[in-house]
């Protein structure tokens, strides 16, 4: 079945750097990756996402980009915010196989400091 | 949270009684899942369901069942609680089986 291995599973940056977070899958038929942010107490909340058909996405200060040989995936948050302070998640699944379930990695815990 | 209810939000019960946690939608959407989220582990997948009354099973779904009897309310049992089921639980829906759309989550502690 698929395994999803996330890095770093921590991540401290100064307010206004960049902030990476990859992901790398192992099941090829993976044609679906979004990515969840976490608030303390909160449930996942989807931020983006990206088709296996598709090698970047942008929305705002965030993207995501796809490498399909690689098998890997990362999310790229630009002119961080403390308010980007949260978990985040990454996953993946096969689109239209095993009704659309997804596999998460373990996730990571990001720190902007002011 | 996209029309997504849980209760109860907390709950301490005692090993070996039963517990059920709801969810509850207003979006109509097909798809609904439950998930267990545990420090070292993520987001693990419980039970799924496809539709009223058509469910099937996750990763972990071994100690749980579920039940469908309406679109917008989807089940969670522990037949018999024990300590390992300690957890939050989160319910997840889905339009078409792609995007997933995240409850608040339920505190569950088995003492």
């Amino acid at each position: 079945g698929e395994n999803v291995e996330q890095h770093p599973s921590t991540l401290s940056v100064q307010e206004g750097d960049s902030a990476v977070i990859k992901c790398t899958y192992s099941d090829s038929a993976s044609n679906y990756f979004p990515w969840y942010k976490q608030e303390l107490g909160k449930g996942p909340q989807l931020i983006i996402d990206i088709r296996s058909n598709v090698g970047e996405k942008k929305d705002q200060r965030i993207a995501v980009t796809l490498n399909k040989t690689a098998k890997h995936f990362s999310l790229h948050i630009t002119e961080t915010q403390p308010e980007d302070s949260a978990v985040y998640f990454c996953a993946a699944s096969t689109r239209g196989g095993s009704q659309g379930n997804l596999i998460f990695g373990k996730g990571t815990k990001l720190s902007v400091k002011p | 949270d996209a029309g997504i209810t849980q209760s109860p939000r907390h709950k301490v019960t005692e090993t070996g009684t039963p517990v059920t946690l709801r969810c509850h939608q207003t979006e109509n959407h097909r798809y609904m899942y439950w998930y267990r989220q545990d420090p070292g582990h993520g987001l693990r997948l419980i039970h799924y369901s496809y539709g009223v009354k058509d469910t099937d099973k996750g990763e972990v779904s071994d100690g749980y069942s579920v039940s469908r009897s309406k679109t917008e309310d989807f089940l969670l049992t522990l037949e018999s609680a024990t300590s390992s089921q300690t957890s939050v639980y989160f319910c997840a829906i889905s339009e078409g089986a792609v995007e997933q759309y995240f409850g608040p989550g339920t505190r569950l502690t088995v003492t």
